[in-house]
């Protein structure tokens, strides 16, 4: 079935340093794939998204490149913030002919930024 | 432009008692979902909606769990009698004809 693995958390990183968050799926046919950002009380909101292979989906320094032959989908950010602390979880919604719109979530990964 | 509205935001009972979360979706989407949000379980879909028709509820753990939809703009989930192992976060979320899903802003409950 349609699922999506995700790297292990926690991550602490010290302000300005890279960011990589490791996203693998599992589908048939050509799914959509999120990354949702989770703040600290609140809900999950979208981060950003890519609807079919090579699209690069980007938001707020955040980039995630639809990699179909290696059926990845990693969140990267070339320096993170103190404010970047959240937990980000991969997302992805099959191709479903009844139209459907369900979202399989990875597991969340939470990310510490220290000053 | 109003998201998804959940209320309460927080809510705490005893065990036993009926608790019924409620969720207005963003004005014009289509499907409505529920989740629960443990440490444990990680993000689960409990439910989903499309034009106020379940279309899923196998993930409602127990018959001591409902939803219901009676029109566009409102959701219910009961659960009743409820237990403590129930204490969670529940998040509602909406979307319309494209795959990306809005949440509210959670309900957390506990139930002593």
């Amino acid at each position: 079935g349609d699922s999506v693995t995700q790297m292990e958390g926690p991550v602490t990183l010290s302000e300005e340093a890279f960011l990589t968050i490791n996203c693998t799926y599992t589908a048939t046919g050509y799914p959509s794939l999120f990354w949702y950002v989770q703040y600290p009380g609140e809900g999950l909101q979208l981060l950003l998204k890519a609807t079919k292979a090579d699209d690069k989906g980007s938001n707020k320094g955040f980039e995630a490149t639809y990699r179909k032959e290696t059926t990845s989908f990693h969140l990267e950010k070339g320096s993170v913030q103190v404010s970047d602390s959240a937990v980000y979880f991969c997302a992805l919604s099959p191709l479903d002919q009844t139209g459907a719109n369900n979202l399989f979530f990875g597991t969340g990964t939470r990310l510490t930024v220290i000053p | 432009d109003a998201g998804v509205i959940q209320s309460p935001r927080h809510e705490v009972t005893e065990m036993g008692q009926e608790v019924t979360l409620r969720c207005k979706p963003i004005s014009g989407h289509d499907y409505l979902f529920w989740y629960r949000q443990t440490m444990m379980r990680g993000l689960e879909l409990l439910i989903y909606f499309n034009n106020n028709v379940p279309i899923d509820d196998s993930g409602m753990p127990e018959d001591r769990f409902s939803a219901k939809m009676p029109n566009a703009s409102f959701s219910t989930l009961k659960i009743q009698p409820s237990e403590p192992r129930d204490s969670a976060v529940y998040f509602c979320a909406s979307s319309s004809r494209t795959p990306t899903q809005y949440f509210g802003p959670g309900t957390r409950l506990t139930v002593l």
